[in-house]
């Protein structure tokens, strides 16, 4: 069955960094664009980016813009998301999901959380 | 960038009820690249319905979905205990975005 298992989680300090990866299986990886989205605590669902599934187009939301990076590896299955100079609004559940590209999001992961404190 | 907004923040209903949740785009979404996705507490969110209207494999026929251009809703017909929730539709047209959430609670 398809699954998406997130890691990487943790405490950090305002201005540090931190990359969490999603571990896919029970599908192709590679046919299949990837996104991350968050929640914060208390609060809704926000887009955070996505990659394609070659890896050869990305898009990130505003609000993580210049200091989060998305990435993959298909030989490994894995999906990377690199996140630097981190803030306390940031801290949040992340989730790892899949689409077609031009589709909903079909599978998610169950999500790693992020705090940001000092 | 399209901005989705929902309507009603939350939704008071007694099981059994009628629930019509409302999503309205800033600007058209093309093909109806439109879904919703239930998310109940301390899980991950569940797709319901894409394409503005069509249900997602295993999802019950008392959920449906319609709505075109900027104006889309999801409905459903009677509520069971299991679908007291928060509902989010989510735009994938180009970029993607998600409304701000609609709270559907116990009257």
């Amino acid at each position: 069955q398809v699954r998406l298992v997130e890691s990487g989680g943790g405490l950090v300090k305002p201005g540090g960094s931190l990359r969490l990866s999603c571990a896919a299986s029970g599908f192709t990886f590679s046919d299949y664009y990837m996104n991350w989205i968050r929640q914060a605590p208390g609060k809704g669902l926000e887009w955070v980016a996505y990659i394609s599934s070659s890896s050869s187009d990305t898009n990130y939301a505003d609000s993580v813009k210049g200091r989060f990076t998305i990435s993959r590896d298909n030989a490994r299955n894995t999906l990377y998301l690199q996140m630097n100079s981190l803030r306390a609004e940031d801290t949040a559940v992340f989730y790892c999901a899949r689409d077609w590209g031009s589709g909903p999001l079909s599978a998610w992961g169950q999500g790693t959380l992020v705090t940001v404190s000092s | 960038e399209i901005v989705l907004t929902q309507s009603p923040g939350t939704l008071s209903l007694f099981p059994g009820e009628r629930a019509t949740l409302s999503c309205r785009a800033s600007q058209s979404i093309s093909s109806n690249y439109l879904a919703w996705y239930q998310q109940k507490p301390g899980q991950a969110p569940r797709l319901l319905i894409s394409g503005a209207s069509t249900r997602a494999t295993g999802i019950p026929d008392r959920f449906s979905g319609s709505g075109s251009g900027t104006d889309f809703s999801l409905t459903v017909s009677r509520l069971e205990p299991e679908d007291f929730a928060m509902y989010y539709c989510q735009q994938y047209d180009g970029s993607r975005a998600f409304g701000q959430g609609t709270k559907v609670e116990v009257k």
